[in-house]
């Protein structure tokens, strides 16, 4: 089974920092990447699929890039909605499985 | 306008069932890749299982034996049918859309989630 790893668990930043998260896979997966963000209480959203494709309504702030094992997803300059938890996602197994990161938690400095 | 809305969960005890429901609303459940997704309450997310458009099932290893996933067509509903139940199933069940084209999609649509507890 693929896994897939994030880093950092959780870190503080404040608004207008520019933040990267990463995410390794335990084999390639290609681009099969998404990222998603979850605010408390809410379902998460998804804002980037295909490593780097913006989904649509998403701000031009977030962006990704990667493929094969290693992606990243990046805010240019954090908005006070920005600081939520988020998480990467495969979609390239098959069997499918849709395995998730753990997740990381952006919180306020 | 996509919509889900997931139902059915509640307080269960280890060993029991449960349905959980989701009644979609502008597309059909029948032609798109369903998933269940959960999360257990300060954890993050376990995706849990799947049913294509063609009908074929796939489940987390954490749950095959006990989960069944399903659609009615006619009502354009997805459900996951929960067996012999757990306490480490007790989560947040959430139903998700994994578009139309190929289950090798991510999940654009969610539900806003029912809650499932399973204790004494």
């Amino acid at each position: 089974a693929i896994r897939m790893t994030q880093s950092p668990s959780s870190f503080s930043a404040s608004t207008g920092d520019r933040v990267t998260i990463t995410c390794r896979a335990s084999q390639g997966i290609s681009s099969y990447l998404a990222w998603y963000q979850q605010k408390p209480g809410k379902a998460p959203k998804l804002l980037i699929y295909a490593a780097s494709t913006l989904q649509s309504g998403v701000p031009s702030r977030f962006s990704g890039s990667g493929s094969g094992t290693d992606f990243t997803l990046t805010i240019s300059c954090l908005q006070s909605e920005d600081f939520a938890t988020y998480y990467c996602q495969q979609y390239y197994s098959y069997p499918p499985m849709y395995t998730f990161g753990q997740g990381t938690k952006l919180e306020i400095k | 306008e996509v919509q889900l809305v997931e139902s059915g969960g509640g307080l269960v005890q280890p060993g029991g069932s449960l349905r959980l429901s989701c009644a979609a609303s502008g597309f059909t459940v029948s032609s798109n890749y369903m998933s269940w997704v959960r999360q257990a309450p300060g954890k993050g997310l376990e995706w849990v299982s799947v049913i294509y458009s063609g009908g074929s099932t796939y489940y987390a290893d954490s749950v095959k034996g006990r989960f069944t996933i399903s659609r009615d067509n006619s009502k354009n509903t997805l459900y996951l049918q929960m067996n012999s139940l757990r306490a480490e199933d007790t989560a947040v069940y959430y139903c998700a859309r994994a578009g139309s084209y190929s289950p090798n999609t991510p999940h654009d649509y969610w539900g806003q989630g029912t809650l499932v507890t399973v204790s004494s």
